[in-house]
């Protein structure tokens, strides 16, 4: 169990560029979380994955988001044509649970996005 | 629609003190509760959780939270602060298969 791995730890993009991050959950895993968390907040859930099935995307995500989970392992998110408001640091969390209720999240280290 | 409501963005507490950090929730069904902890650098990390086996719950490193369906809160406490405890503490709440967070508190701990 080496936890949940996130790539890059930072990035830092210019207004109107796109940009990939990567998240490798804990093996066997079948469910993988996105987040993204802004200073003074709690994280907000962004998307979900039930192995490689996208089951809920939030209302937050513009259509300038798009993530997948080809195979049911890692998964990506791509931002394309980043905005200012995009800045935030985004989170990867993964789980094994046969029951969404008592569902324990393992969380990566986050990838701090800065668009300029 | 499940939420949580932290009382305090921050809290400071001398060590040795207790530690009392204020969660309500809101839940149109019976709750699932979480608190995370975030350590500096760190991914967040759950400390315990209610699941409805015992209104008492005991988690890692000295901390419990008591569940009180007449106050809806969930508030969690630990007897003796220690500087290690210094961090961001999130409440969270099962909604469907989200988990929902609260703002955060963060906890500053005194020599």
């Amino acid at each position: 169990d080496t936890g949940v791995s996130q790539d890059p730890r930072h990035k830092i993009t210019k207004r109107g560029q796109n940009v990939t991050f990567r998240c490798d959950p804990i093996s066997e895993h079948n469910r993988l979380y996105w987040y993204r968390q802004t200073l003074g907040q709690g994280p907000e859930f962004l998307t979900y994955f039930q192995n490689e099935a996208q089951l809920e995307k939030s209302r937050l995500l513009s259509d300038r988001f798009s993530a997948e989970r080809p195979k049911g392992s890692f998964s990506t998110l791509e931002i394309q044509r980043t905005e200012q408001g995009d800045s935030a640091m985004y989170l990867c969390a993964s789980s094994l649970t046969a029951s969404a209720t008592n569902e324990k999240l393992f969380f990566g280290s986050g990838t701090q996005l800065s668009v300029l | 629609a499940q939420s949580v409501t932290q009382l305090g963005s921050h809290v400071s507490v001398s060590e040795g003190a207790l530690v009392l950090l204020r969660c309500n929730y809101s839940s149109s069904v019976p709750p699932y509760l979480f608190w995370y902890v975030q350590y500096p650098n760190q991914g967040l990390q759950l400390l315990l959780k209610y699941t409805s086996a015992a209104t008492l719950v005991k988690g890692i490193n000295g901390f419990e939270a008591e569940f009180k369906k007449s106050e809806t809160s969930f508030h969690l406490t630990k007897p003796s602060a220690h500087m290690s405890d210094a961090a961001e503490y999130f409440c969270a709440v099962k909604g469907g298969f989200k988990t929902i967070f609260g703002a955060g508190t963060r906890l500053f701990v005194k020599a």
